[in-house]
């Protein structure tokens, strides 16, 4: 069982390159999402995608973009990076929205920009 | 402004019991989320509340107060592998999770 596959799981770049995280489910979950994890801060969305063909701003979208063109893949791209992008990065699906269940996360893509 | 408070870190011992409190202030509420993040492993789920009261679910226990803003886990019968970050999110009107930091768990033996 495979559940949520990021990849890559770890990156070093230079600032400036664009880079492009991948994610795919195999659960055939209907809503996805994107998070940064910054030590001493909590979980920050930055995409999600409540079905396939649409997506949303979270509360850092700025300098990423998504996209979802069918329901298991989920990639995010930096087009230029920057390194206050140094994170750690972690996709998460739902069956739905956030209230009718848990969050699958996958094991996440730690991305160091220098 | 939207905010999750939690302590940054607690030390137990093996076989004991451990509360974790978190508060918040969301412009609305539908639930609270309790997750537990191994370091360097991706969030697992533990519990989910929307009504007052508490939930059990084996060792572990999840209680709401809505009126109060709060919400705390107990963790009975302390494991080693029980040291862990432990993450409260609360869902607010837009349905959006709103995290705290994270309570970093330590357990002694």
């Amino acid at each position: 069982i495979a559940g949520i596959t990021q990849a890559p799981t770890s990156q070093i770049l230079a600032a400036g390159r664009r880079m492009t995280l991948r994610c795919t489910q195999d659960m055939r979950h209907n809503a996805m999402y994107w998070y940064r994890q910054d030590l001493g801060l909590g979980l920050r969305l930055i995409h999600y995608s409540n079905t396939a063909g649409t997506t949303g701003k979270g509360e850092v979208p700025d300098g990423y973009s998504v996209s979802r063109a069918n329901t298991d893949d989920f990639p995010l791209t930096l087009a230029s990076a920057v390194p206050s992008q140094t994170s750690v990065y972690f996709c998460a699906s739902s069956e739905g929205g956030v209230t009718t269940g848990e969050l699958f996360f996958g094991e996440g893509s730690r991305l160091t920009v220098l | 402004g939207q905010n999750i408070d939690q302590p940054t870190e607690m030390t137990a011992t093996e076989g004991a019991i451990v509360q974790i409190n978190c508060t918040y202030q969301t412009s609305g509420f539908n639930g609270l989320f309790w997750y537990q993040q191994h370091a360097g492993e991706a969030p697992t789920f533990l519990s989910y509340n929307v009504l007052d009261g508490l939930e059990e679910k084996g060792r572990f226990s999840s209680f709401l107060s809505r009126s109060k803003g709060y919400s705390y886990l107990l963790l009975k019968e302390l494991q080693m592998k029980d040291s862990a970050s432990y993450l409260c999110a609360a869902v607010d009107s837009n349905y959006q999770l709103i995290w705290g930091a994270g309570t970093k768990l330590i357990i002694k033996p």
